[in-house]
């Protein structure tokens, strides 16, 4: 099956920096990539998501890359806020066939220092 | 966005007893519907993949009589955990999937279970 593994497991940057965090998958066949933002206690959030058939997505501070050969995608935040604090899980799916739960990487916990 | 609804978000109760949490989708139909568990400082891991008007599909490890799951409508399903014991204590999240929003999954706020 799946196998989704992430880095760094925790992540701390000044105001300002970008972030930067990556994810490798082990099933070609996925072709689906979200990123969910997680507050403590509170459920996962969508805020960026990349398809197989992109290399790279953007949304205001948030990007997504994805290198289908080499089977990672990366999460990059730009002028990091102290609101981007949470934890931050990749995850990987076959949205049409197959499999279509998501398999969740470990998270990064990300802590932006004001 | 879409909104899934997931309650209780919080319960305790006694060990031997069995506790139902339910998850709906508010404003769009949902075909599938997905159960999480997450212990604390973990990623998720997914229990089961839930299919209206199927048997659903547990993961390899996760008991399918400890953890009945129903999904009779297309915007209903719902995970019992029966006779609960302190080691089932945990964080239990669905989700829904989206299919005309091309498929995007939306997460339920969580049950806190709690047994004692």
């Amino acid at each position: 099956g799946e196998n989704v593994e992430q880095h760094p497991s925790t992540l701390s940057v000044q105001e300002g920096d970008s972030a930067v965090i990556k994810c490798t998958y082990s099933d070609s066949a996925s072709n689906y990539f979200p990123w969910y933002k997680q507050e403590l206690g509170k459920r996962p959030q969508l805020i960026i998501d990349i398809r197989s058939n992109v290399g790279e997505k953007k949304d205001q501070r948030i990007a997504v890359t994805l290198n289908k050969t080499a089977k990672h995608f990366s999460l990059h935040i730009t002028e990091t806020q102290p609101e981007d604090s949470a934890v931050y899980f990749c995850a990987a799916s076959k949205v049409d066939t197959g499999r279509r739960a998501l398999t969740f990487g470990s998270g990064t916990r990300l802590q932006v220092q004001p | 966005g879409a909104v899934v609804s997931q309650h209780p978000s919080w319960v305790i109760c006694k060990s031997g007893t069995s506790v139902k949490i339910e998850c709906r989708s508010l404003d769009f139909q949902a075909t599938t519907m997905f159960w999480y568990r997450q212990f604390p400082k973990q990623s998720l891991m997914l229990m089961a993949t839930s299919n209206e008007g199927s048997k659903a599909t547990y993961e390899q490890g996760v008991e399918k009589d400890k953890f009945l799951i129903n999904h009779a409508s297309l915007t209903l399903s719902t995970l019992t955990v029966t006779s609960a014991h302190p080691e089932d204590s945990s964080f239990y999240i669905c989700s829904a999937r989206w299919q005309s929003a091309k498929n995007i999954q939306y997460f339920g706020a969580g049950t806190r279970l709690s047994v004692l």
